[in-house]
């Protein structure tokens, strides 16, 4: 098993352009999620599919938006990317967001930079 | 506001002794704990985690300490082994919510 896969791994971006980052996971999980990691920040949840469907909003969700495409794939989409956006993305998946004791899958992460 | 805290950036540890890391928490309602290891490059790993109807975990070299009349809580992990080094993240959750997750502690142990 594959895990949790994130594509790309790197990408620089100019103001203004727009771009999608990809998310699988291959453990027939049901709720998927995308955090950013600043420095000194932490993890902070940008949006997260409770399961195929479904989407929510999470602590950060400005100027992002995300797809289910379905069970296995959660993709995360800026339109217009601006400077504050440079980050690294994690996408994690978890068996059901239902239950706060689950334990989340992440992904390796995309360093995000925008210029 | 943050809800989880940990208020040490960073910390430096002899190999074989003991590494401690501490979290506090603000929202009482938290009953689920848990803490993430991130190595630079690669996404977080859960490591341990403790019900707020404990007050201690163990888990080979890693326990976790419950204190909720203080809101706190602590990991440690003995001896403390230079593969060890990695940004250690403490969440805490409520029921069936998402997690909320501290901004990290670095751990360096030094040879």
């Amino acid at each position: 098993n594959a895990g949790v896969t994130q594509t790309p791994k790197f990408q620089v971006l100019k103001t203004g352009q727009s771009m999608t980052l990809q998310c699988a996971q291959d453990m027939n999980h049901n709720s998927m999620y995308w955090y950013r990691q600043d420095p000194g920040m932490g993890l902070r949840l940008i949006y997260y599919s409770a399961s195929e469907g479904t989407t929510d909003k999470g602590e950060v969700p400005n100027g992002y938006n995300v797809s289910r495409l379905n069970k296995r794939e959660f993709s995360l989409r800026l339109e217009s990317a601006a400077p504050s956006q440079t980050s690294v993305y994690f996408c994690a998946s978890s068996v059901d967001r239902g239950r706060g004791t689950d334990t989340q899958y992440f992904g390796p992460g995309t360093r995000l930079t925008v210029l | 506001d943050q809800q989880v805290k940990q208020n040490s950036p960073s910390l430096s540890v002899q190999e074989g002794r003991i590494s401690i890391l501490n979290c506090d928490y603000t929202n009482s309602m938290f009953d689920y704990f848990l803490w993430y290891k991130k190595y630079p490059a690669e996404g977080p790993t859960f490591l341990i985690s403790i019900s707020s109807i404990k007050d201690k975990n163990e888990d080979g070299r890693f326990t976790v300490f419950l204190n909720k009349s203080a809101k706190h809580l602590s990991l440690h992990i003995v001896p403390s082994q230079p593969g060890d080094s990695a940004v250690y993240f403490c969440a805490a959750s409520k029921g069936s919510y998402i997690p909320t997750f501290g901004r990290g502690t670095s751990l360096i142990v030094h040879p």
